[in-house]
């Protein structure tokens, strides 16, 4: 199984900054990395799939990049819904398989 | 807009089993398979397996073969995770997801999750 790992593990920070949460694979995915939003008690929110296209619907403060093994998403300044754990998922191949998430807090 | 509403919390006794439904409203149910991610308490996202909803055919994660069956009723638009034989490591919220692929396989709409307890 692919191996995802999510860093950091958490994050704090302020309204208005810019953040950036990084994935690793643990071998080549080409550019299958899609990135979710999840808040408590709710389901998981696409943001961005095939590592850099951006859901539709969502803010273009939202951002993804990389290819191969290395990812990242970034926010470019975040907003007080921001405030979320977001995980990472490679569906290259099978199982898919999900970062340990980074959760976001506010500073 | 597609939307995938699931069944409600379920409480069960270990060795019970239970099975969740997800519909599907907005969009063609056999033009897009179907995801299934557990979610224990306090935990992340562990993807269990999707089911192809033109063929019927499952594939499940390693952590999830022998108690769980992914099936369909496809008249009704609907996708269903039954776990049988259930223990308390099964408590966890439940969702369902419709697969997508474009250079690679992502989930796009998520059911609301149903919450599953196991307790005697």
């Amino acid at each position: 199984d692919i191996q995802m790992t999510q860093s950091p593990s958490s994050l704090s920070a302020s309204v208005g900054d810019r953040v950036t949460i990084t994935c690793r694979a643990s071998q080549s995915i080409r550019s299958s990395l899609s990135w979710y939003q999840q808040k408590p008690g709710r389901a998981p929110n696409l943001l961005i799939y095939t590592a850099s296209t951006l859901q539709s619907g969502v803010p273009s403060r939202f951002s993804g990049s990389g290819s191969g093994t290395d990812f990242t998403l970034t926010i470019s300044s975040l907003q007080p819904e921001d405030f979320a754990t977001y995980y990472c998922q490679q569906g290259y191949s099978t199982p898919r398989t999900f970062g340990q998430g980074t959760r976001l807090e506010i500073k | 807009q597609g939307q995938l509403v699931q069944s409600g919390s379920e409480l069960k006794k270990p060795g019970a089993s239970v099975k969740v439904s997800c519909k599907a409203s907005g969009y063609t149910f056999t033009q897009y398979g179907m995801n299934w991610v557990r979610q224990a308490p306090g935990q992340g996202l562990e993807w269990m397996g999707w089911i192809n909803t033109n063929t019927g055919n499952p594939t499940y994660a390693q952590a999830f073969t022998g108690r769980f069956v992914f099936s369909l009723d496809t008249s009704a638009s609907t996708a269903y995770l039954q776990i049988n034989s259930l223990k308390a490591e099964d408590t966890a919220v439940y969702y369902c997801a419709r697969d997508r692929y474009s250079g690679g396989s992502y989930e796009d709409y998520w059911g609301q999750g149903t919450l599953v307890t196991v307790s005697s």
